[in-house]
C-alpha cells in the first residue's frame, strides 16, 4: 500500500539554525500538507501546496517557513531559523482529491 | 466556542463493549468530516471519512448531524488493540483543504 514518507525521523538542532525537513507524498497525489503537533497539543495546519503553489496557509506559518517542490517527488519544509518554541512533530500528509489526506510518520523536531 | 471541541476522556471500557464519541464543529459551513485515530506519538490514521447519510465499516459507525453541528463515533465489540486517540477532523470550508483537528478522545480498552 502506497505511503507517505518523512526523513529524518528525529532531527535535533540549535536555536537559530535553518532546518529543512522531507517529505514524499504518495506518487499520484497533487495536493501536499504540513501539519505540526506540539507535544500533549492538537494537530494544527501549517500550510497546503497545490499546483506548486502555496494554497492556503496558517498564521502560524511565518515568513521564517517555507514550502518547495524541488522535484517531481520530493516536498519540503524550510524553517530559516528555528526558535525553541518551533520544536513539535511535523506530519506531511497528501491526497489525490484535496479531500481524504494520508499522513506520513512525522519529523520530531527538537530545538536546543 | 472551540472550532471543533471532543470530550478529552479518557475513556476506559471493558473488551466488548460499546463505546461512543462525540464531537461538536463552530463552523456550520463546514464540508468534510472525518475521524482518524492516532496512537502514542504516530501519524493520525484516516479511520472513516463521515457522511450526511452516516456510514458504517465493519464495527465502527459515523454518524454527522449538521443541525446539531455535531459528528459521532460508535465503536462496537471494541478490542484491545482499539486502545488509541480518536481524532474529530473537520474542513471548515468549501474549496481549501485544511484539516481542523479536535483535541482527541482517549479510549483505552481494558482486558
Amino acid at each position: 500500500e502506497p505511503e507517505v514518507t518523512q526523513t529524518p525521523s528525529h532531527q535535533v538542532t540549535q536555536m537559530g539554525q535553518e532546518v529543512i525537513l522531507r517529505c514524499v507524498p504518495i506518487s499520484n497525489h497533487l495536493y501536499f500538507y504540513w501539519y505540526r503537533q506540539i507535544l500533549g497539543q492538537k494537530v494544527e495546519f501549517l500550510v497546503s501546496f497545490y499546483n506548486n503553489e502555496i494554497s492556503e496557509k496558517s498564521e502560524i506559518f511565518d515568513d521564517q517557513f517555507s514550502v518547495e517542490r524541488p522535484d517531481g517527488s520530493n516536498f519540503t519544509l524550510k524553517i530559516r531559523s528555528t526558535k525553541l518554541e518551533d520544536s513539535a512533530m511535523y506530519f506531511c500528509a497528501s491526497s489525490d482529491t484535496g479531500s481524504e489526506q494520508f499522513f506520513g510518520p512525522g519529523t520530531r523536531l527538537t530545538v536546543l | 466556542r472551540k472550532e471543533v471541541e471532543q470530550d478529552p476522556g479518557p475513556f476506559n471500557v471493558p473488551e466488548g463493549a460499546t463505546v461512543a464519541f462525540n464531537c461538536t464543529y463552530s463552523n456550520s459551513a463546514s464540508q468534510s468530516f472525518f475521524w482518524y485515530r492516532q496512537d502514542c506519538r504516530k501519524e493520525p490514521k484516516l479511520l472513516m471519512s463521515v457522511y450526511s447519510s452516516g456510514n458504517e465499516d465493519g464495527r465502527f459507525t459515523a454518524q454527522l448531524n449538521r443541525a446539531s453541528q455535531y459528528i459521532s463515533l460508535l465503536i462496537r465489540d471494541s478490542k484491545l488493540s482499539d486502545s488509541a486517540t480518536y481524532l474529530c477532523v473537520v474542513n471548515p470550508i468549501s474549496g481549501t483543504y485544511k484539516y481542523i483537528f479536535g483535541t482527541g478522545t482517549r479510549l483505552k480498552v481494558l482486558a
